[in-house]
């Protein structure tokens, strides 16, 4: 257990409002990813952070904001929510604590349900 | 193309059966990794391999790196073994994000 939660687990709320989700890990690790995961597709990457304060872009950002001010929170903002957003959300940690560099291991927070109407 | 391919999408077996769910993919690796799904569920990691193969329980992994083709073997399935089984590769980038394949449903009858 990497000690990953998410927050909310289920959310439903409508088009054109903002959304933040939380990820939040007690293991202190470097990396953090966000992905989606949507029918007919693989689970997908939408931003990622390397360290506090430092963030990118993934293969599907278009819409997304991230940012992390702590270690422990790696949170990702829906600005203006659209229905193509609506999804199950993944929070993944990379297993190497305290490393310059990502370790491939990954460990997955349990999801948050995202339904926008 | 998907640079991280299954098959089969989908897979029904009764209790008992030798399952094999196979993975290939088109770009270099520094790891595969097998995961598995359960309905509703969290993504548990199941294997990180690179070579050869691991085994753990009924579980069974394997990698041909000259190939780029993986497989996941069940032996002697079990209903609870209904999931979906994804596989996904790391590039080793400096990202160090994991490229996923779409999935593999399994459904084990009794």
């Amino acid at each position: 257990d990497a000690g990953i939660t998410q927050s909310p687990r289920h959310k439903v709320t409508e088009t054109g409002t903002p959304v933040t989700l939380r990820c939040h890990q007690t293991e202190n690790h470097r990396y953090m990813y966000w992905y989606r995961q949507d029918p007919g597709h693989g689970l997908r990457l939408i931003h990622y952070s390397y360290g506090v304060k430092d963030t990118d872009k993934g293969e599907v950002s278009d819409g997304y904001s991230v940012s992390r001010s702590k270690t422990e929170d790696f949170l990702l903002t829906l600005e203006s929510a659209t229905s193509s957003q609506t999804s199950v959300y993944f929070c993944a940690i990379s297993a190497r604590s305290g490393s310059t560099r990502p370790y491939n291991e990954q460990f997955f927070g349990p999801g948050t349900r995202l339904t926008v109407l | 193309k998907n640079e991280v391919e299954q098959s089969p999408q989908n897979l029904t077996a009764q209790e008992g059966e030798f399952i094999t769910i196979n993975c290939s993919y088109s770009v270099g690796i520094s790891a595969l990794h097998w995961l598995q799904q359960h309905p509703g569920g969290g993504i548990v990691s199941l294997f990180m391999l690179s070579s050869g193969k691991k085994k753990h329980g009924r579980l069974i992994a394997t990698i041909n790196i000259q190939e780029k083709h993986s497989s996941l073997h069940i032996t002697a399935s079990h209903p609870r073994d209904s999931a979906v089984y994804i596989c996904a590769v790391g590039t080793g980038g400096s990202q160090g994000n994991l490229i996923f394949g779409k999935g593999t449903k399994l459904s084990v009858k009794p």
